[in-house]
């Protein structure tokens, strides 16, 4: 079956570390991939896009990976501040009709 | 509009009543989704619209759960005889077109109670 997996324990991390968040996917062949931030009570906010002939992609201090060939995409964040703590999703296209799912997410917390 | 927008903020039902939830999209914005999410949970693909065409409805939960979209613009997301199962955050999304490419916006979300 497809899956799309995260690390559902919370990533804490000291300000000033890199944070480094892993999407693992099964029985998917992505062209695309998605990386969203979701802050309590609101809606998740898009980040990045990569696509699978892109080794990687970075903007500002945000870096994403993908590995298609071990179905993996790795998000990095640099010189991480208390304000990055939120949880991190990655998306992905599915099926036929397109329809974007979403792993459960990884939640970052940075300490100051 | 400048961001996606969902009405009610939040809704309380009693068990087996009919609530009806809001989505004001992203002028221009073609494409819309409706996604739910559990307490602590990723997010559920219910349903898709391209204009007014739904292509795909393949997640909404059960037959008690309709969507409708109009003038590709506002939809409403129907959710017939609630179940305490059904209380969740029910979040719209839109893009300019669907597509792999699309990023999606996201309304802050109806918080559905059922008591």
């Amino acid at each position: 079956s497809q899956k799309i997996e995260q690390n559902s324990e919370a990533l804490n991390i000291q300000e000033g570390k890199t944070a480094t968040l892993t999407c693992n996917y099964t029985n998917y062949s992505p062209a695309y991939l998605q990386w969203y931030r979701q802050d309590p009570g609101r809606g998740p906010v898009f980040l990045l896009l990569i696509r699978e002939n892109e080794k990687e992609k970075r903007k500002e201090r945000l870096k994403v990976t993908f590995d298609t060939t071990l179905k993996q995409s790795l998000f990095h964040i640099t010189a991480s501040q208390p304000a990055d703590s939120a949880t991190y999703l990655c998306a992905l296209i599915s099926g036929n009709t397109g329809k974007l799912i979403f792993g459960q997410g990884t939640t970052l917390q940075v300490k100051p | 509009g400048a961001g996606v927008s969902q009405s009610p903020s939040n809704k309380v039902t009693e068990k087996g009543k009919d609530v009806e939830l809001r989505c004001d999209p992203i002028s221009g914005h073609t494409a819309l989704y409706w996604y739910r999410q559990s307490l602590g949970q990723g997010l559920e693909f219910l349903i898709y619209f391209q204009g007014n065409s739904a292509p795909d409805k393949s997640g909404l939960p059960s037959d008690r759960f309709s969507a409708e979209r109009t003038g590709g613009s506002v939809s409403t997301l129907t959710i017939q005889r609630t179940q305490q199962e059904d209380s969740a955050v029910y979040l719209c999304a839109s893009s300019s077109q669907h597509g792999a490419r699309e990023k999606l916006f996201f309304g802050s979300g109806t918080q559905l109670s059922v008591l």
